[in-house]
């Protein structure tokens, strides 16, 4: 069973950059699936923030898509988020996701959640 | 206009059953999309429950209960999450997803209080 757990800095400075990686146990992120990055503000909803291919192609939300980077390392099994020019309004939790293509085909589920990490921007 | 909406909260009765609604964007039909849904517990990441009911059958995820069902209400053009025989650990954030033009979008949550 997969299993996805993130790290990173748990504060940033505003207009600095948020960086958080996704480790993956449990099955190669150079297989079929995608992998993914969701927030969620404090006591708010989710918001998808982007994914990467097992090729490396990526696919980002149109609202962040200036500012996000996602980016994958195969030989460690990890991927990545880079948040730029942050502000008090990123400050959310950051769950890396798995989009499950592999079972479901096109126009998968979100089906496997890390933790989530709490990232705050102040400061 | 977001592109799915869902009623910030909902209450019902132990044992009684739930229906959390999704609509979609006026222009958007909802006979054209999966409509996946997240169940999410204080504390806790979301956790995927199904998807709308399709020509396959049921699609539910692994240890989701039957108690869990989805289904489209096309003439509301939403997705609806039925949930029977409610109980109290059912008392959760409800999430709906779509895919949109290549994108992943969530509704906003219903907080679902179980009486």
């Amino acid at each position: 069973q997969v299993q996805l757990q993130e790290s990173g800095p748990g504060l940033v400075k505003p207009s600095g950059t948020l960086s958080l990686t996704c480790v993956v146990s449990g099955g190669s992120i150079t297989r079929s699936n995608w992998w993914s990055w969701v927030r969620q503000p404090p006591g708010k909803g989710l918001e998808w923030i982007g994914e990467i291919g097992h090729s490396g192609g990526t696919n980002y939300n149109p609202s962040l898509k200036s500012r996000v980077t996602i980016s994958a390392d195969g030989s460690k099994n990890q991927f990545s988020l880079r948040l730029n020019s942050v502000t008090a309004a990123d400050t959310a939790v950051y769950y890396c996701v798995r989009i499950n293509f592999e079972t479901y085909g096109a126009y998968a589920p979100l089906d496997s959640w890390g933790q989530g990490t709490l990232v705050t921007v102040s400061s | 206009q977001a592109v799915l909406t869902q009623p910030s909260s909902l209450s019902a009765s132990r044992g009684a059953s739930a229906s959390l609604t999704c609509t979609l964007r006026s222009g958007i039909n909802v006979g054209t999309y999966r409509i996946y849904w997240y169940q999410q517990k204080p504390g806790s990441p979301p956790q995927y429950l199904l998807r709308d009911k399709s020509d396959s059958g049921d699609q539910r995820a692994s240890g989701v209960p039957s108690r869990f069902s989805g289904s489209k209400d096309a003439s509301a053009n939403a997705g609806i999450l039925l949930i029977s025989g409610l109980q109290s650990e059912d008392e959760a954030d409800y999430y709906c997803m779509v895919w949109h033009n290549g994108a992943v979008v969530f509704g906003g949550g219903t907080k679902l209080t179980v009486l």
